[in-house]
């Protein structure tokens, strides 16, 4: 199974919105609704923010939201914030109930 | 409050052998799909294997046939058993919970565990 293949970087400054992609196959993204997003801050483990493509766990801020078209997932953060600053995967299922995982993209809030 | 905390880790050999455990409190552990993930540092995320409620385990294409996963339900613990260990094995290993057994939403992870595979 191919990582999905996310953007390296995105930047925004504190108040605005950005959005990351992550686009996988029929066979992951777009055959499934198991779409994960989690925030890696330096040298700490992942934390989820997403599940199930636009599903928020508890503690988790409204200004993350994900959607899906198709075999593209993104995630966006609205009132970006310094602390939002870290980088960010998409995991997506896939027939075998196993994840696969995106490449990863470093938010840098300016 | 659900914690999961993984110890084994070191330098090991290439060839050699190490098991990975993970302490799980908080949450009924036997009810819940387990996961390994892996990180070389500095890089991306990896899924290494997992282990469904009903005992049925699945590996990576990568790790298959040289490790095992496996849960002691009377101790709370997760393990990874790792033989002919490579030096691409080298990375941080988190141990993670499955939400509810999609095979894809890892809500708790825990801190950590470095293996490094190095002559």
């Amino acid at each position: 199974q191919s990582a999905l293949t996310q953007p390296a970087s995105v930047s925004g400054s504190p108040g605005q919105s950005i959005t990351i992609s992550c686009t996988g196959t029929s066979s992951d993204v777009g055959g499934y609704n198991y779409v994960s997003w989690y925030q890696q801050r330096p040298g700490k483990a992942p934390k989820l923010m997403i599940y199930d493509v636009s599903h928020r766990p508890s503690g988790v801020s409204n200004r993350f939201s994900g959607f899906k078209s198709g075999n593209t997932a993104a995630l966006t953060i609205s009132g970006l914030q310094a602390e939002d600053e870290a980088d960010y995967y998409c995991s997506s299922g896939t027939g075998k109930n196993t994840p696969v995982f995106g490449g990863g993209t470093k938010l840098t809030v300016l | 409050e659900v914690q999961l905390v993984e110890s084994g880790g070191g330098l090991v050999q290439p060839g050699g052998s190490l098991r990975l455990s993970c302490a799980a409190s908080g949450f009924s552990f036997s009810s819940y799909w387990m996961h390994w993930v892996r990180q070389v540092p500095g890089k991306g995320l990896a899924w290494v294997s997992h282990i469904k409620s009903d005992e049925t385990t699945t590996y990576a294409d990568s790790v298959k046939g040289r490790f095992t996963i496996s849960r002691d339900k009377a101790k709370s613990t997760l393990y990874l058993q790792m033989s002919s260990l490579r030096a691409e094995d080298t990375a941080v290993y988190y141990c993670a919970r499955d939400l509810y057994g999609s095979g894809s939403s890892l809500d708790s992870w825990g801190q950590g565990t470095l293996v490094t595979v190095s002559s």
